[in-house]
């Protein structure tokens, strides 16, 4: 048990809509980070945010956006899904000042039809 | 930026034998690297870590990697493979602050011949 959780755990939507994707991060972190895990590949990197503020973003478009909230839980939103969208996404968080230890949810499954 | 490289998609040993999963890093500054264990449909677990210090990092479930600047390498290692070692191994590299977050490699599956 890493103390992230992530919700829901499965989701199927069609082209175009619309999906959020939740995460709580363990306590006394205060940076969250999101990865999308295509079948068979490494993650890759989302977002990250740190005290509310998006603090670095990998090579994804604006359709991917997201939220930190005071108490430091975390929204990905993912705008006019497309078939590509479907994958595992993972939600991880961290205490910045300690060390980069990373812990990651049991993520949340999307798949796009 | 930076990189990972594991090579080998698939790796098979027999139970009690050395499990060796190879990991090659490129970084513009010094780097931190992980290795994380995934099993199937489950979510990444940590094994080590590596930031500073001594080279040599030991972990969760008997497994341990050295870290190699000169060979910009960090290789996973466990002296007897265990039946419940079968999952899938990702080696991360990342740098201090992480604004880039974790660059993970594309993972090497790891199979257990009883």
């Amino acid at each position: 048990e890493t103390g992230v959780t992530q919700s829901p755990t499965h989701l199927i939507k069609t082209r175009g809509q619309q999906v959020t994707l939740r995460c709580s991060s363990q306590s006394g972190h205060n940076t969250v980070s999101w990865y999308q895990q295509a079948l068979g590949q490494g993650p890759q990197f989302i977002f990250q945010y740190y005290r509310e503020e998006e603090n670095g973003r990998g090579n994804f478009p604006p359709r991917f956006s997201g939220l930190q909230f005071p108490n430091y839980s975390s929204e990905l939103n993912v705008n006019a899904l497309e078939l590509d969208d479907s994958a595992l996404y993972l939600c991880a968080s961290s205490l910045r000042e300690s060390g980069n230890t990373i812990y990651f949810g049991e993520g949340s499954w999307l798949t796009v039809v | 930026a930076q990189s990972v490289t594991q090579l080998g998609s698939h790796v098979s040993v027999s139970e009690g034998a050395l499990v060796l999963l190879r990991c090659n890093y490129s970084s513009s500054v010094p780097p931190y690297l992980f290795w994380y264990v995934q099993y199937p449909n489950q979510g990444l677990q940590l094994l080590l870590k590596y930031t500073t210090g001594a080279t040599l990092v030991k972990g969760i479930n008997g497994f341990e990697a050295e870290f190699k600047k000169s060979e910009t390498s960090f290789h996973l290692t466990k002296p007897s493979a265990h039946m419940s070692d079968a999952a899938e191994y990702f080696c991360a590299v990342s740098v201090w602050g992480g604004a880039d977050g974790l660059t993970f490699g594309k993972g090497t599956h790891l199979i257990i011949q009883p």
